[in-house]
């Protein structure tokens, strides 16, 4: 079965731009969790989705937003871009997400200049 | 702030040589889980760990999981050049936002032949 797909995997872009990526889970998977990675904070938790609602969210400014769609592909927005949300964006898919084990995309790496 | 710590950051082993990682949280978990991450890759889950004192094993992989579902610890014994990565252990904390996954910070293994 095909693995969690993320789009673009490479983006860069100005401060100020807003962004938009994308995520497909596994087919069957309704949960949807997104996580910052950088090398100095490490993984961080951004927001779970579940049947297209937000069932959890982590500490990041509301310029970080998602949603789900009903074909459980997600979709997360970063506006008013600053250098410091340079990092890799992960995408994770579930089939519950509570407790359940993680399966992650390549993710896409974003650069702000 | 990071709830979940790993010790330690870095290790750098000799092929056949030993290595564990310790992962300790601030407040209990309901689980962990263990991921782990090549250069250049995604995390990849390894193993979930439910019960207070529980140990898995995998092959040359022992997991652990304390008595108090407070810390766990990895070990593999002999290392290969295949162990190279970033450990991570994860684990759901309850908080404001949810029931969240956090990550710990990872340990870094590398291996020497």
């Amino acid at each position: 079965k095909a693995g969690v797909t993320q789009t673009p995997r490479y983006l860069i872009k100005t401060r100020g731009q807003q962004v938009t990526l994308s995520c497909s889970p596994i087919s069957g998977h309704r949960s949807v969790s997104w996580y910052q990675q950088t090398p100095g904070q490490g993984l961080q938790f951004l927001f779970e989705y579940f049947s297209e609602t937000q069932r959890n969210k982590g500490n990041f400014p509301g310029r970080f937003s998602g949603r789900q769609f009903s074909n459980s592909r997600s979709e997360m927005n970063v506006s008013t871009l600053e250098l410091g949300d340079s990092a890799l964006y992960l995408c994770a898919s579930a089939l519950s997400g509570v407790h359940n084990e993680q399966f992650f995309g390549p993710g896409t790496r974003l650069t702000v200049l | 702030g990071q709830q979940v710590m790993q010790i330690p950051q870095y290790q750098h082993v000799q092929e056949g040589e030993d290595f564990t990682t310790y992962c300790n949280s601030s407040t209990t978990l309901s689980n962990i889980q263990w991921y782990k991450q090549r250069p250049g890759g995604h995390p990849v889950f390894l193993i979930q760990l439910v019960k207070s004192g529980e140990v898995k094993k995998q092959k040359r992989l022992t997991f652990q999981f304390g008595e108090a579902k407070k810390n766990s610890s990895l070990h593999i014994t002999a290392t290969q050049t295949t162990d190279v990565g970033t450990y991570f252990c994860a684990g759901y904390i309850l908080t404001g936002g949810g029931n969240k996954l956090t990550f710990g910070t990872g340990t870094q293994l590398k291996v020497e032949l």
